[in-house]
């Protein structure tokens, strides 16, 4: 089975705080994922990246970056956390074959930025 | 802008009925579709693919695609309590890049 990991399940931060969120995957997918979620606005993509030290923009890039040193690990950083970021951040994997691109999830960290 | 639709529901059906649930997509060229579960506070699981044109059954689950009216679909059958979550149709676009629609909410009565 695949098993996508985050480092946190809850977290609570300051305003201004620099954060770190880390998954980590075991099945050797070229492919990971930052999403957040929020009701009524579903899943947006945040940043992905299909290889090591390669990184892309999704949708709501703004407020965040990206590290992808090693295959298995991709980290999220909100360099200066604000109250709008808090949400539940979702972290997926998937391959990179064909067009089977089934993704799966880690259980997720839901971030509150006080 | 990319679009995946889905009818937020909610949607309640009793338990041993049928649930269908629906997906539309915006863009053509699309070849991946697919159906997540999500239980509240908890992350999306893959339920269903689908690539080709018609049904693809997994035990209680159908999922149907028609590329050419842009639709794919969910189909429960003897639903039953636990079965009750938020359902994420998801689309893989011309561009390789993933939309998910917001979701519907089924509740299944016992």
């Amino acid at each position: 089975d695949v098993k996508v990991t985050q480092s946190s399940r809850y977290l609570v931060k300051r305003t201004g705080e620099k954060v770190f969120l880390e998954c980590v995957q075991d099945m050797d997918h070229e492919n990971m994922f930052w999403y957040r979620q929020d009701p009524g606005l579903g899943l947006r993509l945040i940043y992905f990246s299909y290889d090591v030290k390669m990184k892309e923009k999704g949708d709501i890039p703004e407020g965040y970056s990206v590290s992808r040193e090693k295959k298995e690990r991709f980290s999220l950083i909100l360099e200066s956390a604000s109250t709008n970021q808090t949400s539940m951040y979702l972290c997926a994997s998937s391959l990179l074959a064909g067009y089977s691109y089934e993704q799966y999830f880690g259980p997720g960290t839901r971030l509150t930025v006080t | 802008q990319k679009e995946v639709e889905q009818n937020s529901g909610p949607l309640s059906v009793p338990e041993g009925a049928i649930a269908s649930l629906n997906c539309t997509y915006s863009d053509r060229g699309s070849q991946s579709f697919f159906w997540y579960r999500q239980y509240s506070g908890k992350s999306p699981e893959l339920i269903m693919s689908i690539y080709s044109n018609g049904d693809k059954e997994d035990g209680r689950f159908t999922a149907q695609l028609n590329k050419a009216s842009q639709y794919v679909s969910l189909l429960i059958r003897d639903s039953q309590p636990s079965d009750s979550a938020t359902y994420l149709c998801a689309v893989l676009d011309t561009g390789n890049q993933f939309y998910f629609g917001t979701g519907t909410s089924l509740t299944v009565i016992p």
